[in-house]
């Protein structure tokens, strides 16, 4: 168990609303990821984070911002949900304290978009 | 570009038999890492096993065994006697240097009794 914790684990919105999504770790690690589910697609990752305030874009990032304030605490921004976005949302860790190392998941979020 | 590729979409199997699932994976980094993660239908996503680019090793644990060959870019997972607990989705990763992990689509895995 990697301490890993996802606020809220299903949320039901319209389209044009912001929404945040949060992930939550106890155990310190520097690099935190987002990822998207949908079917087809596999996992492909949104943002990334290698410490407090540094960030990076990953495969599929447009419509979205994170910030990383605290290192416990990786937020997900939908500024303006699109029906495109309804999907399963899983925030990670690396373990180890290195980008290459396994990573661990938490339990995910599934988000709808009307 | 799809740097992953999982072919076998579903693969159904009855119980005891073995089943091999492919992973073909695209780098052109000398240094890479290659995982496998397990999906089982609660949803969570369960950490398998992590190879390195430098180490060709098949690895056994358990029921569990990994063919890595870099000749031709496949790190395939081979489950022997299966059980009804392995059905689960499982997915393939790739993670190169520039820090992104690439996911293959996933193949879904139907043990039957």
């Amino acid at each position: 168990d990697a301490g890993i914790t996802q606020s809220p684990r299903h949320k039901v919105t319209e389209t044009g609303t912001p929404v945040t999504l949060r992930c939550h770790q106890t155990e310190n690690h520097r690099y935190m990821y987002w990822y998207r589910q949908d079917p087809g697609h596999g996992l492909r990752l949104i943002h990334y984070s290698y410490g407090v305030k540094d960030t990076d874009k990953g495969e599929v990032s447009d419509g979205y911002s994170v910030s990383r304030s605290k290192t416990e605490d990786f937020l997900l921004t939908l500024e303006s949900a699109t029906s495109s976005q309804t999907s399963v949302y899983f925030c990670a860790i690396s373990s180890g304290g290195g980008p290459h190392n396994e990573q661990f998941f938490g339990p995910g979020t599934r988000l709808t978009v009307l | 570009a799809q740097k992953v590729t999982q072919a076998q979409t579903e693969i159904s199997v009855v119980e005891k038999e073995d089943v091999t699932l492919d992973c073909v994976y695209e780098t052109r980094d000398t240094t890479y890492y290659l995982f496998w993660y397990k999906q089982p239908p609660s949803g969570e996503l369960v950490f398998l096993i992590r190879r390195n680019s430098f180490d060709e090793q098949n690895e056994i644990s358990g029921r569990y065994s990994w063919n890595f060959q870099k000749s031709t870019s496949s790190f395939n997972f081979t489950i022997t006697a299966s059980q009804v607990v392995d059905s689960a989705v499982y997915f393939c990763a790739l993670s190169e240097r520039n820090n992104d992990m690439r996911f293959g689509a996933g193949t879904r895995l139907t043990v039957k009794p």
